[in-house]
């Protein structure tokens, strides 16, 4: 069974500085993606960003970029210059690209952004 | 268009009661997600629709918990018997397609407290 751990339960950064949040998973699959949410304190979970497996460069998209290392199935987030709005919920996701497309989850990382 | 739409957004119910959740996915989507949210914990599956036909629901924790989506837009989660472990989040989500390839949009969610 596919598995998604985030060690870091909580993680504080100072507003423009630049964090990263962590993830490994566990898959036996070779073709999958793997994607980073925000939930807000809303409760309405957003896509941040995606990667797949199959493509060696690293996914960005404007202040968020991940570090994909399949070798290690390691799958991090660094968010750069850091915004009072990017204070979230952050979950890593893995889903393979059978014909079950169920989103498997991590327990979470809290991000907390202080001026 | 609108978003994912979920109601109640709050539901409290006695143990024993059923509680039916609704869920309203983006106009023309064809896979329709539900997902339980335990307090402090990522999502976890709880099955599939691709259209109407409900393709995976191996994530329902038992057999008081039912879903349908008989024409292929609206769902409904249905729970028998409300026990307080059944006390979370639930969120919905649909895409136009598989997950990998197609973004998941999710629900604001509906908080069920069995009391």
């Amino acid at each position: 069974a596919q598995t998604v751990t985030q060690s870091q339960p909580e993680m504080s950064v100072q507003e423009a500085e630049t964090v990263t949040l962590s993830c490994t998973y566990d898959t036996s699959e070779s073709d999958y993606y793997l994607f980073w949410y925000k939930q807000p304190p809303s409760r309405q979970m957003i896509l941040v960003i995606r990667q797949e497996a199959y493509k060696q460069q690293n996914a960005t998209e404007n202040r968020f970029s991940v570090n994909f290392q399949k070798a290690a199935k390691s799958f991090s987030l660094k968010i750069s210059d850091s915004q009072l709005g990017d204070a979230a919920m952050y979950f890593c996701a893995y889903t393979y690209t059978g014909t079950a497309s169920k989103l498997t989850f991590g327990t979470g990382t809290r991000l907390q952004v202080t001026l | 268009g609108a978003g994912v739409s979920q109601s109640p957004r709050y539901k409290v119910a006695k143990r024993g009661q059923d509680v039916a959740l609704r869920c309203d996915p983006i106009s023309g989507h064809v896979s329709l997600f539900w997902y339980q949210q335990a307090l402090g914990q990522g999502p976890e599956f709880l099955t599939y629709f691709q259209n109407e036909a409900q393709l995976d629901k191996s994530g329902l924790p038992s057999d008081r918990f039912f879903a349908e989506r008989p024409e292929g837009s609206v769902s409904t989660l249905k729970i028998q018997r409300t026990q307080q472990e059944d006390s979370a989040v639930y969120l919905c989500a649909s895409s136009q397609g598989l997950a990998g390839r197609y973004e998941q949009y999710f629900g604001p969610g509906t908080r069920l407290t069995v009391t």
